[in-house]
């Protein structure tokens, strides 16, 4: 099946630092990729949907100043989370859209667990 | 706002016993996925049903699909404590082909 590579599982930085996740397709193009954001014992919440060569188009409270979302190619997506602050702490997972399958389905990545401390 | 909600929102089991979630969802969809997610951890695909299918099998793994009750439900037969997770489904369709998840059905399944 389709792979999605997430990177990094997890990882620790100091509060005003910014934090780069990156969110590949391994096997097969992405034409679209979207970031969700999960907080403890809750479901996942689409933060943003990026399409390869074009901006992202965030959802309604997402600072897109806060999380800097780049596509820059069919495989590869990026998350940027700039002056973090212990409030962002979350688990932030990737899924990619199959371009090859018509678009209809879509693959997770295993997710990042971001702490600020 | 989410598309999708499973019910129960938990549901406590036997070892050997089947599990049965459902989930409801308000809009056309063009395909709906379950997902199992352990505590902590990334998402696992189970299965995947497309809006032309009734029912489909996968192991244990039993989807149902009514387009015209905008339901599903997912049964896991002779569960086993290691299927103890947390179970989403995810609607895919809409403007802007969204992803949307449910709130998720927490299963505990006691050895």
């Amino acid at each position: 099946g389709a792979v999605v590579s997430q990177h990094p599982s997890w990882v620790i930085c100091k509060s005003g630092t910014s934090v780069k996740i990156e969110c590949r397709s391994l096997d097969f193009q992405a034409t679209t990729m979207f970031w969700y954001r999960q907080f403890p014992k809750q479901s996942l919440m689409l933060m943003a949907t990026s399409n390869e060569g074009s901006k992202a188009t965030y959802e309604q409270g997402v600072e897109k100043d806060k999380f800097l979302i780049n596509h820059a190619s069919l495989t590869l997506s990026t998350l940027t989370v700039t002056s973090a602050h212990p409030e962002d702490s979350s688990f932030y997972i990737c899924s990619a859209r199959d371009k090859s399958v018509g678009g209809t389905e879509a693959f997770f990545g295993q997710g990042t667990r971001l702490t600020v401390v | 706002s989410q598309q999708g909600e499973e019910d129960p929102q938990a549901l406590s089991i036997q070892e050997g016993e089947n599990a049965t979630m459902n989930c409801s969802y308000k809009t056309s969809i063009n395909n709906l996925q379950w997902y199992r997610q352990n505590s902590g951890r990334g998402l696992v695909h189970l299965i995947l049903i497309r809006s032309n299918e009734r029912e489909k099998h996968s192991g244990r793994l039993r989807v149902t699909l009514d387009t015209s009750k905008k339901s599903s439900s997912l049964l896991i037969t002779a569960s086993r404590a290691a299927d103890t997770a947390s179970y989403f489904c995810a609607t895919v369709g809409g403007q802007g082909f969204s992803f949307i998840f449910g709130k998720g059905t927490r299963l505990l399944v006691k050895p």
